[in-house]
């Protein structure tokens, strides 16, 4: 099994449809969450941390199931802007760093 | 200065030949990381420097040499490669947690796009 696992995609949805996104990770000593976003032929980008508690920033709503091993992603009123690809990313280690990626979501919006 | 600047972006290089990547960071990270990426693949982890040592190596080949000069230096020394290596080469550096509290993930730098001839 694979560390980290998402959504095969892609996904292609219209403008101002809502889209969600999952990841699972194997490691349940796994202690950081991230979403990062990668546009074509660029590097990856923070999108947001992921928070036991949930966190939301404007469109976007990360959610973390330490029970489950699953974390997900919501994009609401999608924009053709959103256009990418999305990595679930899990800091496996115990101490100091160590990242895994998943394997990347690609989402299309279009118009 | 919020940025992990790479150079070069682009680089074309033989197979006898002998170059170097540079990363610099002035964010006062003490984490930095060599990572690859193919087309329509995830970054693969190649190297972490942490607190200017080598950290881990994931097995890579020894065509790849890293050297982390200082704090804000990354350099990543290229001899002898092979075409199968043409791919985004990216740089990233973070804080460096050893009791482990989540929430710093990476700033990556925006790579170097490597072709082997």
């Amino acid at each position: 099994r694979k560390e980290v696992e998402q959504d095969p995609g892609p996904f292609n949805v219209p403008e101002g449809a809502t889209v969600a996104f999952n990841c699972t990770y194997s490691n349940s000593a796994s202690q950081s969450f991230f979403w990062y976003r990668q546009d074509c032929r660029k590097e990856p980008k923070l999108l947001m941390s992921v928070y036991s508690s949930g966190n939301e920033d404007g469109r976007f709503t990360a959610q973390l199931n330490r029970a489950s091993q699953y974390i997900s992603l919501l994009i609401r009123d999608s924009k053709l802007s959103d256009s990418a690809t999305y990595l679930c990313v899990v800091n496996i280690g115990n101490y100091g760093q160590n990242f895994v990626f998943g394997p990347g979501t690609r989402l299309s919006v279009l118009p | 200065d919020t940025e992990v600047t790479q150079t070069p972006k682009h680089l074309v290089m033989g197979m006898t030949n002998k170059k170097s990547l540079k990363c610099e960071q002035h964010m006062g990270h003490r984490a930095m990381y060599w990572y690859k990426q193919k087309a329509k693949k995830p970054p693969e982890l190649m190297f972490v420097y942490s607190y200017e040592k080598l950290s881990i190596n994931e097995s890579v080949p020894s065509r790849f040499s890293p050297e982390c000069p200082n704090s804000s230096l990354l350099n990543l020394h290229l001899h002898a490669l092979q075409p199968e290596d043409s791919a985004l080469y990216l740089c990233a550096s973070s804080q460096e947690n050893i009791i482990n509290r989540g929430d710093y993930g990476y700033t990556f730098g925006s790579g170097t796009r490597l072709t082997v001839v």
